[in-house]
């Protein structure tokens, strides 16, 4: 039973424009969410996270939503650039724990 | 420089035998974990471990192990009981202190059976 879900398994977009990637999650207990950025062949690079007790954080041209009544978190990336296409994962920890599950992963690309 | 070092990058074996994949880190991190990844299934946990001699499993423990002595290194062992073993493989590492959350990974291991 996949806990963490993306549903969109690609993703386009022009440079410039803004990137929405979305992850729905099933289990309440999750306290703490993160957004992975992984190129083939490589370890995931961490991008942004975001504790439950939130409903936003920023960093540059990344910024994190949560919407817990919704279990739905979104990473929106303005302005998109060729080099932000890769392959993005969302995780969530299970609260009080070190166990983080993750996501199937949407890869996107970034149209020059 | 500081890191998580993933040995070897590239691993072949042939169907019935066990391998061991290598994680260290100088990180001083005390969790670790070992994930693998398949085409369109995302990441999946395997094994992690909170401190020295102790670990839990993941969703997906069947036919892996794993053993913590130290702290820097997390092996994971790939047995024959592993009914499809051809993956990539990461290691990740946390620092066990408050407010840290992210998980750090490795470069990652491709294991491919004959």
């Amino acid at each position: 039973d996949q806990q963490v879900k993306q549903n969109s398994p690609s993703l386009s977009v022009q440079e410039g424009r803004i990137s929405i990637l979305n992850c729905d999650y099933t289990n309440s207990m999750f306290d703490y969410f993160l957004w992975y950025k992984k190129y083939p062949a490589e370890g995931p690079t961490f991008l942004i996270s975001i504790s439950s007790i939130k409903d936003k954080n920023e960093d540059g041209r990344f910024t994190v939503f949560l919407n817990k009544s919704a279990k739905h978190l979104s990473l929106h990336i303005v302005p998109s650039q060729p080099g932000d296409s890769a392959v993005y994962f969302c995780a969530a920890r299970y609260s009080g724990t070190y166990k983080y599950i993750f996501g199937t992963g949407t890869r996107l690309k970034v149209l020059a | 420089d500081g890191g998580i070092t993933q040995s070897p990058k590239y691993l072949f074996r042939k169907e019935g035998q066990n391998v061991t994949l290598s994680c260290e880190q100088n990180l001083n991190h005390d969790a670790m974990y070992w994930y693998r990844q398949d085409p369109g299934q995302g990441l999946r946990l395997i094994y992690y471990s909170q401190i020295v001699n102790d670990f839990q499993k993941g969703d997906i423990a069947e036919g892996y192990s794993v053993s913590r002595e130290k702290k820097e290194s997390f092996p994971l062992t790939v047995t024959s009981a592993q009914k499809n073993p051809t993956a990539f493989y990461l290691c990740a590492s946390k620092y066990q202190g408050p407010n840290t959350g992210e998980l750090f990974f490795g470069e990652g291991s491709r294991l491919t059976v004959l």
